[in-house]
């Protein structure tokens, strides 16, 4: 049974840095790639980034500059780091696992998401 | 980015009724569009992927369609457990965009 679960500091404040960690169980993260993906309060749904099975990394332009994904695969921990953070980056985050194979490419599993909030 | 234009962002629907949601792309992206299910207590759930495949064990009354730049999901009849957010989201390209969702409401 694959899971995934989000967890994180909650609360964070104005200009500093979120770290969000995503355990998976049940895949191999040398076989999968997991993305992270926000949505704001009564909004929709933004793709962030990926790591992709081979390691690489992708990122949404309109954070890249802030934002960072890593992993420690002997662990099936996904990271995410985005500094500079603002108000308007208070969401709900989500990490997702992909299934990707010839021209299938989709979010298969999902976790049940940690709610940040960006306040002083 | 590849825009997508999702219609109606709300429909008030009665159990049983047969409905539809558009997704549109600002761009053609060959099939590639998964549906995603939303529901009130945030939990997200995949339902087709490649515009018309059913992921394993989403119910039959769901199926997808479309091509080109148009795509639309349709529920044949309404169960309770159907009224919820839905998205759509490409994969042509990156970035990975998602349409703005549609809601599901009871009528």
């Amino acid at each position: 049974q694959v899971q995934l679960k989000e967890s994180g500091p909650g609360l964070v404040q104005p200009s500093q840095t979120l770290s969000l960690t995503c355990t998976v169980s049940g895949l191999s993260l040398t076989s999968n790639s997991v993305s992270w993906i926000r949505q704001p309060p009564g909004k929709g749904l933004e793709w962030m980034g990926v790591i992709w099975s081979n390691g690489g990394t992708d990122y949404n332009s309109a954070i890249k500059s802030r934002l960072s994904i890593s992993r420690d695969t002997s662990k099936s921990q996904v990271f995410l780091k985005m500094n500079s953070l603002q108000t308007e980056d208070t969401a709900m985050y989500f990490c997702a696992s992909h299934i990707t194979m010839m021209v299938i490419d989709w979010f298969a599993y999902w976790g049940q998401g940690t709610l940040v909030t960006v306040s002083s | 980015d590849i825009q997508m234009t999702q219609t109606p962002s709300s429909m008030p629907a009665s159990l049983g009724e047969r409905v539809t949601i558009s997704c549109r792309a600002s761009q053609g992206i060959s099939n590639y569009l998964n549906w995603y299910q939303q529901k009130p207590d945030g939990t997200i759930k995949p339902l087709i992927y490649y515009t018309s495949n059913l992921q394993s064990g989403v119910p039959s009354r769901f199926s997808g369609s479309g091509s080109g730049t148009d795509y639309s999901l349709t529920i044949s009849s309404l169960e309770p457990e159907d009224f919820a957010m839905y998205y759509c989201q490409q994969y042509d390209s990156s970035p990975l965009t998602f349409g703005s969702g549609t809601k599901l409401e009871i009528k």
